[in-house]
This record gives C-alpha cells, sequence and structure tokens, in this order.
C-alpha cells in the first residue's frame, strides 16, 4: 500500500516550458486536490477533484491545468513554466470530507 | 473566508521542557480542524482531527485541544525527534476547501 506518490521529486524547467506532474494514489480516494507551498505562505490550493470526470479550481489556479480521467490519478499540468511557479507541489487525497488528507511526499520545482 | 493563523513562527526547546503552540482559526462552520507534521522534504504526516469545542486527542507527546476560536498542540517532555514543522488547518463544513496555517517550526534541543 503506497499511499499518494508523486513523480518527479525533483524538476527544473525553463520560462516557457511545458510539463505534467504525476499523482498517483490507491486508497481508492474520491477526493484528490494539489497543493503548493511557498516559505511564509502556507499550503495553497491549485486545482480539485471530487471524482473522475469532475474538477474545479481552487485558490491559485492560473497556470496549471488538470484532469481527472480515473480514481486513481490526478495529473497537474503546467503550460508555460513562469519562475513565479518555483515552489513545492504536494498532491493529497482523502476518502470524504471532514477526513484528514494523505499527503504524497511533493515535486520540487525550479523555474529558471 | 476561512483564515488560519499559528503562533510561534518558531519554537526552540530544550528536551523535557513542555510548551504549546497555537492555531487561532476563523471559519464560517467547522467541519474540522487537522493537526500535521511536516519534516524537512517531505509531505505533511496526519496528527489528529477535532470536531467540536472540548474535544482533546492525545498520541504520545502530543496533546491536541479545541476551543471555538483556537486549538492548542501541547508538547509534553519532548525529545529531539519531536523535531519538525506542525501544521494547523480547518475545513468549513460547506465546501471541501482545507485552509492550512503557514506552521510552527519546532526545534527540540538534546
Amino acid at each position: 500500500n503506497a499511499g499518494v506518490t508523486q513523480t518527479p521529486k525533483f524538476q527544473v524547467l525553463k520560462t516557457g516550458q511545458s510539463m505534467t506532474l504525476q499523482c498517483a494514489q490507491d486508497m481508492n480516494h474520491e477526493y484528490m486536490s494539489w497543493y503548493r507551498q511557498d516559505p511564509g505562505m502556507g499550503l495553497r490550493l491549485i486545482h480539485y477533484s471530487v471524482g473522475a470526470g469532475i474538477t474545479d479550481q481552487g485558490e491559485v489556479p492560473n497556470g496549471y491545468n488538470v484532469s481527472r480521467s480515473t480514481t486513481e490519478d490526478f495529473p497537474l499540468r503546467l503550460l508555460s513554466a513562469a519562475p513565479s511557479q518555483t515552489s513545492v507541489y504536494f498532491c493529497a487525497s482523502t476518502q470524504s470530507d471532514g477526513l484528514p488528507l494523505h499527503f504524497g511526499n511533493g515535486t520540487r520545482l525550479t523555474v529558471t | 473566508e476561512d483564515q488560519v493563523t499559528q503562533s510561534p513562527e518558531a519554537l526552540r526547546l530544550q528536551e523535557g521542557e513542555s510548551s504549546s503552540l497555537n492555531c487561532s482559526y476563523t471559519v464560517s462552520g467547522l467541519r474540522g480542524l487537522f493537526w500535521y507534521r511536516q519534516d524537512p522534504g517531505k509531505g505533511p504526516e496526519f496528527l489528529f482531527t477535532l470536531y467540536s469545542a472540548g474535544e482533546e486527542k492525545e498520541k504520545e507527546r502530543l496533546k491536541a485541544t479545541l476551543t471555538k476560536k483556537e486549538s492548542f498542540l501541547h508538547i509534553t517532555a519532548p525529545k529531539p525527534e519531536d523535531s519538525a514543522t506542525y501544521l494547523c488547518a480547518v475545513q468549513a463544513l460547506l465546501g471541501q476547501k482545507v485552509t492550512f496555517g503557514t506552521g510552527t517550526k519546532l526545534q527540540v534541543i538534546p
């Protein structure tokens, strides 16, 4: 039982490049979400999904795209990377409202 | 808008020196308040969920309490392995959004 798995662990991009951060969970959780963590700002919600085929925007969605074709996977796409997107990205999942989130170990992204 | 404020930002304790971390919150109806522990280079790890004022949860040297405006994470006789950043988060009754505080970085000196 791996929990929430994120790949890659580290990534360096040049401004304007695109990439996809992968997230997979094996707990059959309906709810999945993406956060970014920046110093002094806490975890901020980017996008979330309450089930396969359903996604919605969080607090800071601009520049990011998501889709949810299966219960297990919730990839995050950076369309055209900018230095402001340098951050640590966490994927999290939970079975339902009111239950704690289970986090992956993050992807550290640097955009130069 | 839901808000979570944690204090202090950083705390340095001697091994065995008990203390408390504070989490003040405003939310339009509380579904749950969560405490997490985060080690460097890792994702947050769940510690406790509190649902209503007066509730308390304990795990080893940690005890979490909840009032209508704040939560405390009490650390009794801490050890160096308790060193980590502790995050507080709230979820409102309406919607799925979980709002996080910026955390308290705890360092326990042997």
